[in-house]
């Protein structure tokens, strides 16, 4: 079955800076890629999502680029901000099921 | 406003106890799913329903089994807790099969057995 690899499992930034989050999959077969944003005492919720025929999508300061030679896609958050601090996750699937497929999560911390 | 409520935000049973954990979305949603949460382990399928009283195992689904009676509903049932089943639980549920739709989750129930 499908294997999602997320990295790094904790990331401290200041407010103002970038933030990159990296995840690799192993089923080529895979053609969704969600990310999810989980706040204390919530479930996740969905921030962005990119398909396999999309390298690159944006939605205000976050983006997600996926490549699909290499297997892994990764989410940019610019310019983040104290409420940016949560536990993100990001996700896989195949067209073939319903069912995705999480990584372990990335817990951020943005410092004021 | 899309919702997918689950019944108990916290709770603790005793070793041995059955328990149950309801989840109810109101988005007339066909698939629905179950969750456990644990630290460094992210989330892990334990159940999931593409349609009323249809179920499939997910990656963990030993000590656990679920009821679909309705299609808003979604119940998890732990047929003799035991302390390495303390965890969050979260409940999920998208559309329909084979279209990149969203999941929505509810807000988790936190189960400690003792």
């Amino acid at each position: 079955g499908e294997n999602v690899e997320q990295h790094p499992s904790t990331l401290s930034v200041q407010e103002g800076d970038s933030a990159v989050i990296k995840c690799t999959y192993s089923d080529s077969a895979s053609n969704y890629f969600p990310w999810y944003k989980q706040e204390l005492g919530k479930g996740p919720q969905l921030i962005i999502d990119i398909r396999s025929n999309v390298g690159e999508k944006k939605d205000q300061r976050i983006a997600v680029t996926l490549n699909k030679t290499a297997k892994h896609f990764s989410l940019h958050i610019t310019e983040t901000q104290p409420e940016d601090s949560a536990v993100y996750f990001c996700a896989s699937r195949n067209s073939g099921y319903s069912t995705l497929t999480f990584g372990k999560g990335t817990m951020l911390l943005v410092s004021p | 406003d899309v919702k997918v409520t689950q019944s108990s935000r916290y709770l603790v049973k005793r070793t041995g106890e059955k328990v149950f954990l309801e989840c109810v979305q109101d988005m007339d949603h066909e698939n629905m799913f179950w969750y456990r949460q644990d630290p460094g382990l992210g989330l892990r399928l334990i159940y999931f329903s593409y349609d009323v009283k249809m179920k499939e195992k997910g990656d963990i689904p030993e000590g656990y089994s679920v009821s679909r009676e309705k299609k808003e509903r979604f119940s998890l049932i732990l047929e003799s807790a035991s302390t390495n089943q303390t965890s969050m639980y979260l409940c999920a549920s998208s559309l329909s099969l084979g279209v990149h739709t969203e999941a929505f989750f509810g807000q988790g129930t936190r189960l400690t057995v003792v």
